[in-house]
This record gives C-alpha cells, sequence and structure tokens, in this order.
C-alpha cells in the first residue's frame, strides 16, 4: 500500500533564504507527482505536476525534482516570501498495470512559515 | 482563469440527516473528483466520475454516498445520513483527462459539520 510522507512536518525560515521541502513515498510505481499549496481553510492550489518520466519541473522560484527509483521528491522554493506561507502537500498518482488509477495519494504536508 | 467552484463553504447539519454538496468543475474537463480532509488529518480520497459512471471509489465510498452529475455543469456528493465522523472539508476535483498527464484542479472546499 503507497504511504506518502513529508518531512519535516514544519518549517520556519527567514524571509529571502532558499528552502527544500521533502517528500518520500514507498511504491516508485507512480504515473505522477503533484505538488499543492493549502492556505488555511482553503482549497488547494495546483503548483506543479511532474510525470514519472521527467527528473525537474519549474515554475517562476518554484523548482520541483522526483527521484523515483528513491521513491522521493523535492520541491525547491527561491528567496521565500511572506507571502509562501502555507501548507504544502505532495500527492501521487499511482501506476497499475493498463494505466494509473484516477486517485491522488497525498502527503502528511509541510506547513513552512516565512517570517518578515 | 478557469477555476472549481464549490457550494455551500460551510454546511451545518444534523446527524441522520441527507446532505447534498455541490461542485461546478472546470467547463472542459472531463473526470471528476471528491477528497476530503478530517481535520489535522490527510486530504483523502472518495471516488472519481467519468462518463456518467463512478471509475474509481475507495473503501471510505460506502452505500451512504453517492455521486451525479444532474446535469452538463453540475457534480454532486450526496451523504444520505449523516454520521458525527462525516464532519470534514469536502473537496471537488477535476481534470481534463483521468491519466493522460493531466493536473487535478481542487475547489475551495465545503466544511461540513455534523452536530
Amino acid at each position: 500500500k503507497q504511504e506518502v510522507t513529508q518531512i519535516p512536518a514544519a518549517l520556519s525560515v527567514p524571509e529571502g533564504e532558499n528552502l527544500v521541502l521533502n517528500c518520500s513515498f514507498t511504491d516508485s510505481a507512480i504515473y505522477n507527482l503533484q505538488w499543492f499549496r493549502q492556505d488555511p481553510g482553503k482549497g488547494l492550489t495546483s503548483l506543479l505536476l511532474i510525470q514519472s518520466s521527467q527528473r525537474e519541473q519549474t515554475s517562476g522560484r518554484l523548482n520541483a525534482s522526483l527521484d523515483k527509483s528513491s521513491g522521493r521528491s523535492t520541491l525547491y522554493i527561491a528567496a521565500s516570501q511572506p507571502g509562501d506561507s502555507a501548507t504544502y502537500l505532495c500527492a501521487v498518482r499511482q501506476g497499475r498495470y493498463g494505466g494509473a488509477t484516477n486517485k491522488l495519494i497525498f502527503g502528511t504536508g509541510t506547513l513552512l512559515a516565512v517570517q518578515p | 482563469e478557469p477555476e472549481v467552484t464549490q457550494t455551500p463553504s460551510h454546511q451545518v447539519t444534523q446527524m441522520g440527516q441527507e446532505v447534498i454538496l455541490r461542485c461546478v468543475p472546470i467547463s472542459n474537463h472531463l473526470y471528476f473528483y471528491w477528497y476530503r480532509q478530517i481535520l489535522g488529518q490527510k486530504v483523502e480520497f472518495l471516488v472519481s466520475f467519468y462518463n456518467n459512471e463512478i471509475s474509481e471509489k475507495s473503501e471510505i465510498f460506502d452505500d451512504q454516498f453517492s455521486v451525479e452529475r444532474p446535469d452538463g455543469s453540475n457534480f454532486t456528493l450526496k451523504i444520505r445520513s449523516t454520521k458525527l465522523e462525516d464532519s470534514a472539508m469536502y473537496f471537488c476535483a477535476s481534470s481534463e483527462e483521468g491519466w493522460n498527464h493531466y493536473e487535478q484542479y481542487f475547489g475551495p472546499g465545503t466544511r461540513l459539520t455534523v452536530t
């Protein structure tokens, strides 16, 4: 059964710092991995989607990497800003014979606080 | 930019009552999903829906739950007889395709409180 975990559970950094959030998954047979941002009491905003065949995806100050064989993904945030404060979730779409399942399996989340 | 919308934003109901949560997916999307997040816990998959039928469901999605696309724009989740443990944030999501690389886009959620 796929398990997705995220380390650290919480992180506080001063504004301007570069930071890395980690996501690990136990079953490497994934179809893709998606990073989300969740603001308190709000929905999930999709940040990046990495296909299983890709190593990296970039969007603005965000860079996500994927090492499928080791079951890891990282989200790198450059020059962090107070507005980046939120919970960051990773989610994997499990691969299976004949195609991926539809469901996303979510991690535990990292609560990020960027101090001004 | 197109987005998934959900109504109501907050629903309070008494145990045993039926509730219907509503979603309007992004207009050209073909796959629709419901997830839930119990306070302090992970987001969990409930069900996916394509071509007017359920394509996949989790063990959470028992006979008390049903989904429907009553018209060309709405997608609903019905809970027939709510329990205290159904209290959670319910998220609707949609994607252009079910498997071929496409992202799932989530709505803002409906907070369901069962008393």
